[in-house]
């Protein structure tokens, strides 16, 4: 069964202090690892879509990287501003018209303190 | 331009109403998603649309009914819900092409739901 799997739940930084987020994931056939923030009682932001292992990407104080078992989203010298939820979700194999199945895992809190 | 719309933003409404949830894009995306979100949960696929045709529905009861009625525009028909059905709705859009990696999912900001 496809799976994604977050860690840690939460993570509680300080302002500064640099840090990664994991998103560790067995499925099928990937098509894409996708990297999404979300602040509360709003949709999710897109962040970055990774194809294959070894692509990296970067915007701001983030970096995402992907490896054949997991992803990584680095985040470099944090404001409190970047506190949200980071949501991690894999695209797996299409069965025939399932364009859009999602699996996403179930996040990552951040919070960053001044 | 990357923008989905939603509204309303919130929604208040009896067991026995009818009410409709709308989610509007100009990105000329053609599939278009309804996910449904509960507080601390990631979000759970409800249905998705590609070329305006219901490609995908998560078993999803009937009380929840979609609609495309076209490439820009996607509803959400409710009627006689319960309140565990109260949660942050979500449409999202995104480019279709078969046989190559697919497109990331722009997301709405949601219709915040409560059912009494």
């Amino acid at each position: 069964e496809d799976q994604v799997t977050q860690s840690p739940e939460a993570l509680r930084l300080q302002e500064g202090e640099s840090s990664s987020l994991n998103c560790s994931y067995t499925v099928s056939g990937l098509r894409g690892l996708f990297w999404y923030r979300q602040d509360p009682g709003k949709g999710p932001e897109f962040l970055f879509t990774l194809y294959s292992a070894g692509e990296e990407k970067e915007k701001e104080r983030l970096k995402a990287t992907l490896t054949k078992k997991e992803s990584f989203l680095h985040i470099t010298a944090p404001k409190p501003e970047d506190s949200a939820t980071y949501l991690c979700a894999a695209l797996g194999r299409d069965y025939g018209g399932s364009q859009g199945n999602l699996i996403f895992g179930k996040g990552t809190k951040l919070s960053v303190k001044p | 331009d990357t923008e989905v719309t939603q509204t309303p933003k919130h929604l208040v409404m009896g067991m026995t109403n009818k009410k409709s949830l709308k989610c509007e894009q100009h990105m000329g995306h053609r599939a278009m998603y309804w996910y449904k979100q509960k507080a601390k949960k990631p979000p759970e696929l409800m249905f998705v649309y590609s070329y305006e045709k219901l490609s995908i529905n998560e078993s999803v009861p009937s009380r929840f009914s979609p609609e495309c009625p076209n490439s820009s525009l996607l509803n959400l028909h409710l009627h006689a819900l319960q309140p565990e059905d109260s949660a942050l709705y979500l449409c999202a859009s995104s480019q279709i092409e078969t046989g190559v990696a697919s497109y990331e999912q722009y997301f709405g900001p949601g219709t915040r739901l409560t059912v009494t």
